[in-house]
């Protein structure tokens, strides 16, 4: 059983526009969540996190929003780059044991010039 | 600080060998992970350690042992190695939980098992 999902395999935008990655989750022990962005041949690269006593939390173009009550996060970038085509991962772990996490499927992003 | 090292880059296997995957930090984290990559699953836990000496398993453990001697080193063996296990590994290392610290990954292993 999926416990992170991402339901979006991929997601094109023009630059300048925002991407909204989404993220669901089933497990309501998860506390922590956190973005990752993953070039090809490459091992993923943290991006953005959150707690889940906040429902925001933003760093420069990237936000993220927690809703809890729909356990449902999504990633916002604004304004998109062509340099964040990648694919991104969401994960999750329960008492921030960043040791376990649980990742979504990954969500592919092009952002057209 | 070379992060988390990963050996060897890519592999070819036959079915039935047996091989093991390198990992190693130097940031002197407790945490250490293996996860494996495959298309349309995301990345999927195999093993992980919350300090030298101890392991536990992850979503997908069978097929894999581990062991953790020193806070630097992972290692992840494969003692029978199946086609299903042609995947992309990726070890990843972080800090206790309680400083809410990210993983920080290495640049992964690309086994292929025939």
């Amino acid at each position: 059983d999926q416990q992170v999902k991402q339901n979006s395999p991929s997601l094109s935008v023009q630059e300048g526009r925002i991407s909204i990655l989404n993220c669901d989750y089933t497990n309501s022990m998860f506390d922590y969540f956190l973005w990752y962005k993953k070039y090809p041949a490459e091992g993923p690269t943290f991006l953005i996190s959150i707690s889940s006593i906040k429902d925001k939390n933003e760093d420069g173009r990237f936000t993220v929003f927690l809703n809890k009550s729909a356990k449902h996060l999504s990633l916002h970038i604004v304004p998109s780059q062509p340099g964040d085509s990648a694919v991104y991962f969401c994960a999750a772990s329960d008492s921030g044991n960043t040791g376990k996490l649980i990742f979504g499927q990954g969500t592919t992003l092009q952002v057209k010039p | 600080n070379a992060g988390v090292t990963q050996t060897p880059k890519f592999q070819v296997l036959k079915t039935g060998q047996s091989m093991t995957l390198q990992c190693a930090q130097d940031m002197n984290h407790e945490y250490m992970s293996w996860y494996r990559q495959d298309p349309g699953m995301g990345l999927r836990l195999i093993h992980y350690s919350v300090g030298a000496g101890i392991t536990d398993q992850g979503e997908v453990p069978n097929g894999y042992n581990v062991s953790r001697s020193t806070t630097e080193d992972f290692p992840l063996r494969l003692l029978s190695a199946a086609p299903s296990q042609t995947s992309v590994y990726f070890c990843a290392s972080s800090r206790p939980s309680w400083e809410q610290e990210t993983q920080y990954f290495g640049p992964g292993t690309r086994l292929l098992v025939l």
